[in-house]
């Protein structure tokens, strides 16, 4: 079975940083691109960033360019979004999403991690 | 970054069809026909329902269906069911290399 589970989500000041996770299992993880997806609570859902199969290629959202850095390593099945300097308005649930390499959709959800920015 | 623009709220009786419409520029939904649709229930994640604006994954209901024309983009539903009451987002390619979604479209089964 495909899953995507998050870690990392947590409370957090207004310019400090945080590191989400995502362990990924059930398919060959480096045939596939990855993105982050982000909701506000109550929100609608924001595309955060995406990263190409074999790590060389980074997309970022203007919002968080400069900000937020996506990696991945194929051999642990993994992938991570660094962000830092963190604001009120980054608040929401995070989500990773698997993908297919060269197509524009997002096929498997993972369930998300919530991260909360506030003093 | 601009999000896609969708009705707030759309709703229909069982049985009938409603039609959600997703408009955006000749930067993104004009430019490719990259539209995707997703359905999302409270406290669930996102689910694929239309990708490359006609066509379903396994496992989607024939119910559902995509179109496009122009800038704008539409997620059908036919016999509408209970089970359908949820949010759709669409989501495009946007020129440069990202995507942006609608702001949401909650559908009510009345």
């Amino acid at each position: 079975e495909v899953e995507l589970v998050e870690s990392g989500g947590t409370l957090v000041q207004p310019g400090g940083s945080l590191r989400l996770s995502c362990a990924a299992s059930g398919f060959t993880f480096s045939n596939y691109a990855m993105t982050w997806v982000r909701q506000a609570p109550g929100k609608g859902l924001d595309w955060v960033s995406a990263i190409g199969a074999d790590g060389s290629n980074r997309y970022y959202a203007d919002s968080v360019r400069g900000r937020f850095t996506i990696s991945r390593d194929n051999s642990r099945d993994t992938l991570w979004l660094q962000m830092n300097s963190l604001r009120a308005e980054d608040t929401a649930i995070y989500y990773c999403v698997r993908k297919p390499s060269g197509l524009d959709w997002f096929d498997t959800w993972g369930q998300g991690t919530l991260v909360t920015v506030s003093s | 970054q601009s999000a896609l623009t969708q009705p707030a709220s759309v709703s229909g009786s069982p049985g009938q069809s409603i039609t959600i419409s997703c408009t955006g520029t000749s930067s993104d939904v004009g430019a490719y026909n990259f539209v995707s649709w997703y359905q999302q229930h409270p406290g669930t994640a996102p689910k694929l329902m239309i990708f490359d604006v006609v066509n379903r994954p396994s496992g989607v209901s024939s119910r559902f269906s995509g179109s496009k024309s122009g800038n704008t983009a539409s997620l059908t539903i036919s016999g509408l069911q209970a089970e359908d009451e949820a949010d759709y987002y669409c989501c495009s390619l946007r020129t440069g290399i990202t995507w942006v979604f609608g702001g949401g479209t909650k559908v009510t089964v009345l």
